[in-house]
């Protein structure tokens, strides 16, 4: 049972824009950054959104993070067949005093 | 280019140890934290270890605090994962990230290093 709870899947047809949630308490999501890591098949993860919705250079801007209290979001617009993929959330949290990541979803491009 | 190889991964008997090693380059590797993932076969990401910049502060999840021990020789640029007491639920690959801070997360990526633990 992960701390951060996602969707185990999701899914959408080209160029609708999904989203992906994210749930944590206030240890993790609600002080501190969450992140957001995309992990195409058969390859290492990748960082997609940094501190709730920084995106780092190269990823596209359909791609977009946002925070509420103690949930995050992760938005893709323009949805494309190279979207598919799974998808992390991660923070870190203060009472555990650990790295706590979501348990991942599956993206569908339909 | 950041590039991050992790090597040392095999297939080793329960009880046994394996000391993974990950090799950094493109960056100044003394300056930045660094973390160990790892992700079981068909399951997700599991965060294992970090550690500071300098080496002097390192955490762990619960699941192997006590059995492993992260470490860095800075003047290597080389990141490490001694693991003892392996059990079956070890078997992953295991991934070296650049970074661990709350406020920077980890962003770059090793391929990974596969451990095996089986009798």
């Amino acid at each position: 049972q992960s701390v951060l709870t996602q969707p185990p899947s999701a899914s959408g047809t080209p160029g609708q824009r999904v989203t992906i949630s994210c749930s944590g308490s206030s240890s993790n999501i609600g002080s501190n950054f969450v992140f957001w890591y995309q992990q195409l098949p058969g390859t290492a993860p990748k960082l997609l959104i940094y501190r709730n919705n920084q995106r780092p250079s190269g990823v596209p801007d359909r791609f977009s993070g946002s925070n509420s209290g103690t949930s995050a979001s992760l938005a893709i617009s323009g949805l494309r067949s190279e979207d598919e993929a799974d998808y992390y959330c991660a923070a870190w949290d203060d009472s555990l005093i650990v790295w706590v990541f979501g348990g991942g979803t599956k993206l569908t491009v339909l | 280019e950041v590039q991050l190889l992790e090597s040392g991964g095999g297939l080793v008997q329960p009880g046994g140890s394996l000391r993974l090693s990950c090799a950094a380059s493109g960056f100044t590797f003394s300056s930045y934290a660094m973390t160990w993932v790892r992700q079981a076969p068909g399951k997700g990401l599991e965060w294992v270890s970090v550690i500071n910049n300098s080496g002097g502060r390192t955490f762990y999840a619960d699941s192997v605090k006590g059995r492993f021990t992260i470490s860095r020789d800075n003047s290597k640029n080389t990141l490490y994962l001694q693991m003892n007491s392996l059990r079956a639920e070890d078997t992953a690959l295991y991934y070296c990230a650049k970074g661990g801070y709350s406020s920077t997360g980890f962003d770059y990526w090793g391929h990974g290093t596969l451990v095996t633990v089986s009798s």
